[in-house]
């Protein structure tokens, strides 16, 4: 787990509103992952991003969903107009060429719409 | 179809007991890795565990290790004398190498509630 950074831990946020979720990967690494895990569901791939292209988003809803991975700075998920069904754990994974078969996860950043 | 399938929701085992935990998988790839997390109530995802289709070894990582049956498509994790810190959810996940060569999307099963019990 050490490295990958999120934020925020805990996100609150009411029906309509936009939720914005970041995350650092380890240092050195390029390679950015998001996973949505429902209650009691395992995780399941949104995109996947290299700095400054997404290279697969076929995991992402279609509307009010989107991400990135800047030149500089962390990877941003937003999600619009949240609304009830949105409330997840959402959890950031990052991996380089050389970090071999240890693919890091973020400690998850949970998203309660109400 | 599903890729990963865990077919245990929960499971109870003795302290300093060992426990298997069951994981099969669905791929038509010669080359992936198979992955085991660790979810303890706090949430965050530990890695426990990794094995090649390769590698020709079972992995172990302490007391962690993955009965890698290719032929039935089972990578079973095997956490010997359990310890009370043992209790959370179990992931089994894979990645399927012919996505990108150094990607690593990974399909999760639906997970493994373990409780050790004094």
């Amino acid at each position: 787990n050490a490295g990958v950074m999120q934020n925020p831990r805990h996100l609150v946020r009411r029906r309509g509103q936009e939720a914005r979720l970041r995350c650092s990967p380890m240092k050195g690494h390029s390679h950015v992952y998001w996973y949505r895990q429902l209650p009691e569901e395992g995780l399941k791939f949104m995109v996947y991003l290299q700095k400054e292209n997404i290279i697969d988003e076929s995991g992402m809803p279609k509307e009010r969903f989107s991400a990135e991975f800047p030149k500089e700075g962390p990877s941003i998920l937003r999600i619009q107009q949240v609304v009830r069904g949105d409330s997840a754990a959402y959890f950031c994974a990052s991996s380089n060429l050389h970090s071999g078969n240890t693919i890091y996860f973020g400690e998850g950043s949970w998203l309660t719409v109400v | 179809a599903q890729k990963i399938t865990q077919t245990q929701p929960g499971m109870f085992v003795q302290e300093k007991e060992a426990v298997t935990l069951d994981c099969t998988y669905d791929t038509s790839d010669q080359s992936y890795g198979l992955f085991w997390y660790k979810q303890p109530s706090s949430g965050e995802m530990i890695f426990l565990i990794y094995q090649g289709s390769y590698d020709e070894q079972n992995a172990t990582e302490g007391r962690y290790s993955l009965n890698f049956q290719k032929a039935r498509k089972s990578a079973n994790l095997v956490i010997s004398a359990s310890q009370l810190g043992d209790s959370a959810m179990y992931f089994c996940a894979m990645r399927e190498d012919s996505y990108t060569g150094t990607a690593s999307k990974l399909t999760f099963g639906t997970g493994t509630r373990l409780q050790v019990t004094l």
